[in-house]
């Protein structure tokens, strides 16, 4: 039962582009969403987040969008750089705060050419 | 602040063997995950403590695997009598509960890279 999706295993995006992640989760009572992203054989590393009751986070160049309705989340990067190449992981959370633990998606590898 | 810390970073072992891994947290975090992750998957859930004490389990730890973080600061993770199947990267996350609805962040480890031959 994966509650949380990343369809895209892969993504290419030119530098200077957006790139666009996407991710599908099934659980309505999921309250927290963050991204990660992970470089080989290192530990996810936490990139933005957003709670349920906000349809939007921005941090620099990372914006996080949530529609609630179509269960969606995405990430976009803009301008994208060749060092945000790698492992792009979406995780959502019910009772995030009380110690909830972290569902992830399966990931999405962005390549960001120069 | 230094992060979390595992060790070992790589453990290669034989099938039936015990293997031990070791997480340390970053201080003052109060709750500790533990997560596996295969290849081309995402990290999934295994067990978590408040302090010292394990909170939940996940149906993918089998009896074979067992947690422990005694004093509430670092945490051990054993399996006996390994698989193949348990060859994995072991991931640990601290994160720091705060009142009010603040939110925080599950900051992980580097992890454990295990392979069973």
């Amino acid at each position: 039962d994966q509650q949380v999706k990343q369809n895209s295993p892969s993504l290419s995006v030119q530098e200077g582009r957006i790139s666009i992640l996407n991710c599908d989760y099934t659980n309505s009572m999921f309250d927290y969403f963050l991204w990660y992203k992970k470089y080989p054989a290192e530990g996810p590393t936490f990139l933005i987040s957003i709670s349920s009751i906000k349809d939007k986070n921005e941090d620099g160049r990372f914006t996080v969008f949530l529609n609630k309705s179509a269960k969606h989340l995405s990430l976009h990067i803009v301008p994208s750089q060749p060092g945000d190449s790698a492992v792009y992981f979406c995780a959502a959370s019910r009772g995030y705060n009380q110690g909830g633990k972290l569902i992830f998606g399966q990931g999405t590898e962005l390549s960001v050419k120069p | 602040d230094t992060g979390v810390s595992q060790n070992p970073r790589h453990k290669i072992t034989k099938r039936g063997q015990n293997v031990t891994f070791r997480c340390d947290p970053i201080s003052e975090h109060n709750r500790l995950y533990w997560y596996r992750q295969t290849l081309g998957q995402g990290p999934e859930f295994l067990t978590y403590f408040q302090n010292e004490a394990q909170l939940e389990k996940s149906r993918l730890l089998s009896d074979r695997f067992s947690a422990e973080r005694p004093k509430g600061s670092f945490s051990t993770l054993e399996i006996q009598r390994t698989e193949q199947g348990d060859s994995a990267m072991y991931l640990c996350a601290s994160f720091k509960s705060r009142a009010g609805g603040m939110q925080e962040t599950q900051y992980f480890g580097p992890g454990t890279r295990l392979l069973v031959l």
